[in-house]
């Protein structure tokens, strides 16, 4: 079957460097993406991963081993407004996207 | 700006009814989807379109269905309400040039079936 793992929940400080996991099991892998969820709102696009390694978009970064299933999501110096939840997803090999049920952030003063 | 809309944002509805909820793109994609959105779940693809006229079943399309008749709009329509159906649903669009194109999500339609 297809799976996306990711946290429920994360708790983490102000300032600080969080790092949100994902492992995924799909027919098939056509890449990775990362998107953002405030409470009440639509998921918005953060990053998007087809080769190994790590991309960079400034306090975010994401990185992908495919040899792994793994990717992970890195944000650093966190601000209140980073507190939502992460969602990942997987492209099957139909092109689908496979979401993740996400992880919810929560930021500490 | 070129944005998507989904119309109503909140609908209480009873067990039996029909109804439709609205997406509307205004970036002239081709590719436009909906999911629901239930907690402890991830986004669970329902229908999908890959141009007009086009339409596909996703993961959970008993009970659903959407037609394609312009670029712009792709409404789904529950045929006859169940309480399970209750859930936030999302439209989302993408580009279509590609495989793997980013999507874009509309605002949501939060759906209560009583």
């Amino acid at each position: 079957g297809q799976n996306i793992d990711q946290p429920t929940e994360m708790t983490a400080t102000e300032g600080a460097i969080v790092q949100i996991n994902c492992t995924y099991q799909t027919s098939g892998f056509n890449g990775l993406f990362w998107y953002q969820q405030h409470a009440g709102e639509a998921p918005t696009f953060l990053s998007y991963n087809v080769l190994d390694g790590l991309e960079e978009k400034g306090r975010f970064s994401s990185f992908l081993s495919r040899s792994k299933g793994y990717s992970y999501l890195l944000l650093k110096e966190l601000q209140m407004k980073d507190s939502a939840s992460y969602l990942c997803a997987s492209i099957d090999s139909n092109y689908q996207l496979i979401w993740g049920a996400g992880t919810k952030l929560i930021i500490k003063p | 700006d070129a944005e998507i809309t989904q119309s109503p944002r909140h609908k209480i509805t009873e067990t039996g009814r029909q109804v439709t909820l609205a997406c509307h793109q205004t970036w002239n994609h081709n590719n436009m989807f909906w999911y629901r959105q239930d907690l402890g779940h991830g986004l669970r693809l329902i229908h999908y379109s890959y141009g007009v006229q086009d339409t596909n079943k996703g993961e959970v399309s008993d009970g659903y269905s959407v037609s394609r008749s312009n670029t712009e709009d792709l409404p789904l329509t529950l045929e006859s309400a169940a309480s399970s159906q209750t859930s936030v649903y999302f439209c989302a669009s993408s580009e279509g040039s590609g495989d793997t194109d980013t999507q874009y999500f509309g605002p949501g339609t939060r759906l209560t079936v009583l």
